[in-house]
């Protein structure tokens, strides 16, 4: 059983698209996050929802909006695809909010975003 | 604010050989949480280590090994007897106790391990 699941793995859109990524935790946590892993490999977080909430909203362009429709899913739709978009963008989940002894981060196996 | 440094962009050695990664963090929090996580070259983060910021004991894992001294804010990395397996990026990542359970990454250490 793959515990945080994100479709598609390769996703590749002309300048100008609105495309969507999915994203699904099976582990029951209740927050669950965005990064984005440019192409130096930084890795920077995007949002967090906690129980369909938004928490963190890292100063990304209103084009990207994560929707979160039970906490078992956090997707993301990015609106007027630019070039500057194209990334690896991964899914996380943890059991809770606060940081914490056991509040262990699950990534997703990431979705490679080519914009051309 | 929280920062995590690796300064080492690229490491490169040869099989057999002991390599330490270094990091190093910033941050006002009493209450805090290290990380290392491990990216093969396809892709996906491998959970390493995590540590708390009360805990400096440091830790084995088999080949790995990890050395937490507060005095320093380092939270370096050893891997000892190297194997091709191992190449990857490290990555270093802080949790504050304030800003809830978002990673603060560093930049990444690019790891070869030649045979």
């Amino acid at each position: 059983d793959t515990a945080v699941s994100q479709t598609p793995k390769y996703l590749v859109t002309q300048m100008g698209n609105d495309k969507s990524i999915k994203c699904e935790q099976n582990l029951g946590h209740d927050t669950m996050y965005w990064y984005k892993q440019d192409s130096k490999k930084f890795l920077k977080i995007m949002f967090s929802y906690n129980n369909k909430e938004l928490i963190i909203n890292e100063t990304v362009p209103n084009r990207f909006s994560p929707k979160s429709p039970d906490k078992a899913h956090l997707n993301l739709h990015i609106n007027s695809l630019e070039l500057g978009d194209s990334a690896v963008y991964f899914c996380a989940s943890s059991p809770q909010l606060t940081s914490g002894p056991n509040n262990e981060q699950f990534f997703g196996p990431g979705t490679r975003l080519t914009v051309l | 604010a929280q920062k995590v440094t690796q300064a080492q962009t690229e490491i490169s050695v040869v099989e057999k050989e002991d390599v330490t990664l270094d990091c190093v963090y910033e941050t006002r929090d009493t209450t805090y949480y290290l990380f290392w996580y491990k990216q093969p070259p396809s892709g996906e983060l491998v959970f390493l280590i995590r540590r708390n910021s009360f805990d400096e004991q440091n830790e084995i894992s088999g080949r790995y090994s990890w050395n937490f001294q507060k005095s320093t804010s380092s939270f370096n990395f050893t891997i000892t007897a190297s194997q091709v397996v191992d190449s990857a990026v490290y990555f270093c990542a802080l949790s504050e106790e304030t800003s809830g359970s978002r990673l603060t990454f560093g930049e990444g250490t690019q790891l070869t391990v030649n045979p």
